[in-house]
């Protein structure tokens, strides 16, 4: 069982969709629960980080963690073409920046 | 303020031969971590570099080795290239403590090798 498993893709929306992103874990000693964007050709950025169980918002952002299902999820509220992008989930057990990285879900959001 | 730079860009080895990759960390940052991102794969821990010491590896053989200078600026070294060597590396920079601990990376462009 992989440590991290990610929904595939692609997934394709229309303008204003809303979007859900989801990831789930194997390791309990995971502690730090984080969303990268990468833009094609481009380093992944860190959109979210928590390091609870519970949501966390950032404008049309939502980062979700449920730790005792081992599930987090993102949600994109009023999708914009700029959204598109690869969305990896990563989580952390906080002894040192090894980030573990689900497999990246490919978005395309359609004008 | 700059940001964590690679050099090469792009670049183009044949197998058997050896690579170095290059970082610079962005500006207060003084640990160094390497990813290496195969195609339609999320990133995969190398090792980490903190005050010029290795401070954990990744599942990666001895071939591949780094090293951090008193700048904070990084190398990757990759010896005996294999063609599944093939892949967008990145490095990222934290400012360490619990910044670093937390997951917050800023991550480069990175170096995309081609091993024929």
């Amino acid at each position: 069982q992989k440590e991290v498993e990610q929904d595939p893709g692609p997934l394709s929306v229309p303008e204003g969709a809303i979007v859900s992103l989801n990831c789930t874990y194997s390791n309990s000693a995971f502690q730090y629960f984080m969303w990268y964007r990468q833009y094609s050709r481009k380093g992944p950025e860190l959109l979210m980080y928590t390091y609870s169980s519970g949501n966390k918002e950032d404008g049309r952002f939502t980062a979700q963690v449920d730790k005792s299902s081992k599930y987090i999820s993102l949600f994109i509220r009023d999708s914009q073409p700029s959204d598109s992008a690869t969305y990896l989930c990563a989580i952390n057990t906080g002894a040192n920046s090894k980030l573990t990285f689900g497999k990246g879900i490919t978005l395309s959001v359609r004008p | 303020e700059t940001g964590v730079t690679q050099s090469p860009t792009h670049l183009i080895k044949t197998r058997g031969q050896q690579v170095t990759l290059r970082c610079s960390s962005q500006s207060g940052h003084n640990t160094v971590s390497w990813y290496q991102q195969a195609l339609g794969q999320g990133p995969q821990f190398i090792f980490q570099y903190y005050r010029e010491e290795e401070n954990g590896r990744g599942n990666f053989p001895p071939r591949f080795s780094g090293l951090q200078f008193p700048n904070y600026s990084s190398e990757l070294n990759v010896n005996a290239l294999e063609l599944d060597d093939s892949a967008l590396y990145l490095c990222a920079s934290s400012p360490g403590g619990l910044a670093g601990v937390s997951g917050e990376l800023f991550f480069g462009e990175g170096s995309r090798l081609t091993v024929l």
